[in-house]
C-alpha cells in the first residue's frame, strides 16, 4: 500500500521567512495530494491540493509542488505570518484512501 | 451549511468496554471516512462507507467496527477498548468521485 513520509518534523522560522515541507510517497498510481492544516485541538482544515497532472499550484503565499517521477511533492509558504503555526499533514491518495504523513508541527517566531 | 458533525466531543471509558462514536457527513457528501490520530501522529485510515457499505478498510482489528445510514451519516463502534484505543476519532466526508475531504472535529476517546 501507499507509504507517506514527511519532512522535517518540527520547523522553526522568523515571521516574514518561508517555510518548506517535503513528502514522498511511494504508489505511483497516487494522483491526488492535498495539504492539511491542523490547530491545536482542531480538525485538520485543507489549505491546497495537487493533482498528477499539474505540476505546481499556487493560492496567495502557498504554494505546492509536485515531481511524479520522483514521487515528491512540497508545501512552500511565504512571507510566514504567526497565525500560520500549526501542524501540517500531507497526503496521498489514488486508488487507496488518503494516506497521511507524520505531520510537521511550524513553528513562526515573531 | 453544517460541515461534517460529530458526536460525542470527549468521553472517558475503560477498558474491556464499547464505544459508539456518531458522524453526520456534509450536506451533498454521501462517502464517509473514519480515522484515527493518536496524540503526535498523522490521520490513520480505519474504513470507509458509501451506499451503507464498507467498501475500504485499513490495517485495524476486528473490534473496529461501523456502519451507514440510509441518511449517509455513520458510527463507529469499538469492542473491548484498550488503552492504545486512546485517540481522537476523526470522521471525514465527500461527494462521490471528489478527492476532497473534510473532516470533522472529531471524538476525543480516552480509555482508562
Amino acid at each position: 500500500g501507499e507509504n507517506v513520509e514527511q519532512h522535517p518534523s518540527t520547523l522553526s522560522v522568523q515571521e516574514g521567512d518561508s517555510a518548506v515541507i517535503k513528502c514522498t510517497y511511494s504508489d505511483s498510481a497516487s494522483n491526488y495530494f492535498p495539504w492539511y492544516k491542523q490547530e491545536l485541538g482542531k480538525r485538520p482544515q485543507l489549505i491546497i491540493d495537487i493533482r498528477s497532472n499539474v505540476g505546481e499550484k499556487k493560492d496567495q503565499r502557498i504554494a505546492v509542488t509536485l515531481n511524479k517521477t520522483a514521487k515528491h511533492f512540497s508545501l512552500h509558504i511565504t512571507e510566514t505570518q504567526p497565525e500560520d503555526s500549526a501542524v501540517y499533514f500531507c497526503a496521498a491518495s489514488g486508488n487507496t484512501p488518503l494516506v497521511f504523513g507524520k505531520g510537521t508541527r511550524l513553528s513562526v517566531i515573531a | 451549511d453544517a460541515g461534517v458533525t460529530q458526536s460525542p466531543t470527549h468521553l472517558i471509558k475503560t477498558r474491556g468496554q464499547q464505544v459508539t462514536l456518531r458522524c453526520s457527513p456534509k450536506s451533498g457528501h454521501d462517502t464517509v471516512s473514519w480515522y484515527q490520530q493518536a496524540l503526535g501522529q498523522g490521520p490513520q485510515f480505519i474504513f470507509q462507507y458509501y451506499e451503507e457499505e464498507e467498501r475500504q478498510r485499513g490495517n485495524f482489528p476486528d473490534r473496529f467496527s461501523g456502519h451507514q445510514f440510509p441518511n449517509y451519516s455513520s458510527e463507529l463502534n469499538v469492542n473491548a477498548l484498550l488503552l492504545g484505543d486512546s485517540a481522537l476519532y476523526l470522521c471525514a466526508s465527500r461527494a462521490t468521485y471528489t478527492g476532497e475531504l473534510f473532516f470533522g472535529e472529531g471524538s476525543r476517546l480516552t480509555v482508562l
